[in-house]
């Protein structure tokens, strides 16, 4: 258990629709980030927060954004949805703001299928 | 810009032969770079990482995994596989502390599969 956690595991829903993913990064973490991983695109970094901030961004669309609340936990919300979209959203949280020394927890994932 | 290459989706070996993952990367900046391991229906966890210092990085379940500059080089390494090592091993760079090149760049991923 990396201490990160993800809601809801699974999600269905249907072309044209909008969903809120969350996450809780393990405590004392700031930042957090976000990634999506298909059999098209293989694993990607979508967009990371640091302390409430935005921090880096990735090949994150525009029908997709973000954002890290005071308690920390973050949100991902993917709007008019598209059959590509249908995918495993990781989160990940690191103490600090740099994504390459500090350490990044990855939370289980959210299973998303577009229908 | 960074980016890997993972030779090899699938990889089987037997149980207590050697694994050998391979893995080549492009860089403009000096970079740093990561093993994960994702076992079936969970996230992914550290195995190692280089920030270039000792070439040879040594990190969790027996796994090490050396830095060739001249070889644009990652390969990962571990002596004697366990049924348990089965899982999806991804290999990761970034341009380390360089602001604007720290993100995670993945590979493919390659699935091993260790036979009884």
């Amino acid at each position: 258990d990396s201490g990160v956690t993800q809601t809801p595991k699974h999600l269905i829903t249907a072309t044209g629709q909008r969903v809120t993913l969350r996450c809780s990064p393990r405590s004392g973490d700031l930042s957090v980030y976000w990634y999506q991983q298909s059999l098209d695109q293989g694993l990607q970094f979508l967009i990371q927060y640091y302390n409430g901030e935005e921090r880096a961004k990735g090949n994150i669309l525009e029908r997709f954004s973000a954002q890290q609340f005071p308690d920390l936990h973050s949100e991902l919300n993917l709007s008019s949805l598209e059959l590509g979209d249908s995918a495993l959203y990781f989160c990940a949280s690191s103490v600090g703001l740099l994504a390459a020394t500090d350490t990044q927890y990855f939370g289980p994932g959210t299973r998303l299928t577009v229908l | 810009a960074q980016s890997v290459t993972q030779l090899g989706s699938h990889v089987s070996v037997s149980e207590g032969a050697l694994v050998l993952l391979r893995c080549n990367y492009s860089s403009s900046v000096p970079p740093y770079l990561f093993w994960y391991v994702q076992y079936p229906n969970q996230g992914l966890q550290l195995l190692l990482k280089y920030t270039s210092a000792a070439t040879l990085v040594k990190g969790i379940n027996g796994f090490e995994a050396e830095f060739k500059k001249s070889e644009t080089s990652f390969h990962l390494t571990k002596p004697s596989a366990h049924m348990s090592d089965a899982a999806e091993y991804f290999c990761a760079v970034s341009g380390g502390t360089n602001f604007g090149n720290e993100k995670l760049t993945f590979g493919t991923g390659t699935r091993l599969t260790i036979i009884p």
